[in-house]
């Protein structure tokens, strides 16, 4: 099974604190997400990475960046919290020319600013 | 662009009922459409998929119809049961790059009563 494992599970930072997520799956797949979810408005995409050392913006990048060394791993980087950045984080991955197909979505990242 | 709201739309049903879950998309060139299941605590689990030369396509327990006309999307689950309580979010393909990003609706609660 595909699994994609993200590094924690709750967090609680003060604004302005630097805030690294970490997510690594095991499926050798080619691209990898990022989302946020908040109550009423769904899964935003933050950033999206479709290679190594390859990213590209989703629709809400603004406070936020990326890093893609290694395959398996996709981190996101809040260099400078602040409180509206309160919110579930989710990871997913899936395989090249499957742009059609699924994502498999880690259990999320729940962040809050205080 | 998405509806955005405050509130979670909910369905309540009973056991053994059948539930169908609406969604309507914004993009007529949308043209791969996805069901997504988020139990409490978890990341986003695949449920069915449909390509947009389809009207109907069956899963187990699960139908999804797709009617481009009025650019609507639902989801039918037979015989609900409370493992079925849950949020369901569709996603739609949007965009005319090489790589086309999902983009999710704000979702919807089902409620399982026994």
């Amino acid at each position: 099974d595909v699994k994609v494992t993200q590094s924690s599970r709750y967090l609680v930072k003060r604004t302005g604190e630097k805030v690294f997520l970490e997510c690594v799956q095991d499926m050798d797949h080619e691209n990898m997400f990022w989302y946020r979810q908040d109550p009423g408005l769904g899964l935003r995409l933050i950033y999206f990475s479709y290679d190594v050392k390859m990213k590209e913006k989703g629709d809400i990048p603004e406070g936020y960046s990326v890093s893609r060394e290694k395959k398996e791993r996709f981190s996101l980087i809040l260099e400078s919290t602040s409180t509206n950045q309160t919110s579930m984080y989710l990871c997913a991955s899936s395989r090249s020319g499957a742009m059609y197909g699924e994502l498999f979505f880690g259990e999320g990242s729940r962040l809050t600013v205080l | 662009g998405e509806s955005v709201g405050l509130h979670l739309p909910t369905l309540s049903v009973q056991e053994g009922d059948n539930s169908i879950i609406n969604c309507a998309y914004s993009n007529s060139a949308s043209d791969y459409f996805i069901w997504y299941k988020q139990e409490s605590g978890k990341g986003p689990q695949f449920i069915i998929d449909i390509r947009s030369n389809m009207d109907k396509r069956q899963g187990q327990r699960v139908t999804v119809l797709l009617n481009k006309t009025v650019k609507h999307l639902s989801l039918q689950i037979a015989a609900t049961q409370p493992g079925d309580s849950a949020v369901y979010f569709c996603a739609e393909t949007k965009g005319n790059t090489g790589f086309q990003k999902l983009v999710f609706g704000t979702g919807t609660r089902l409620l399982v009563s026994p």
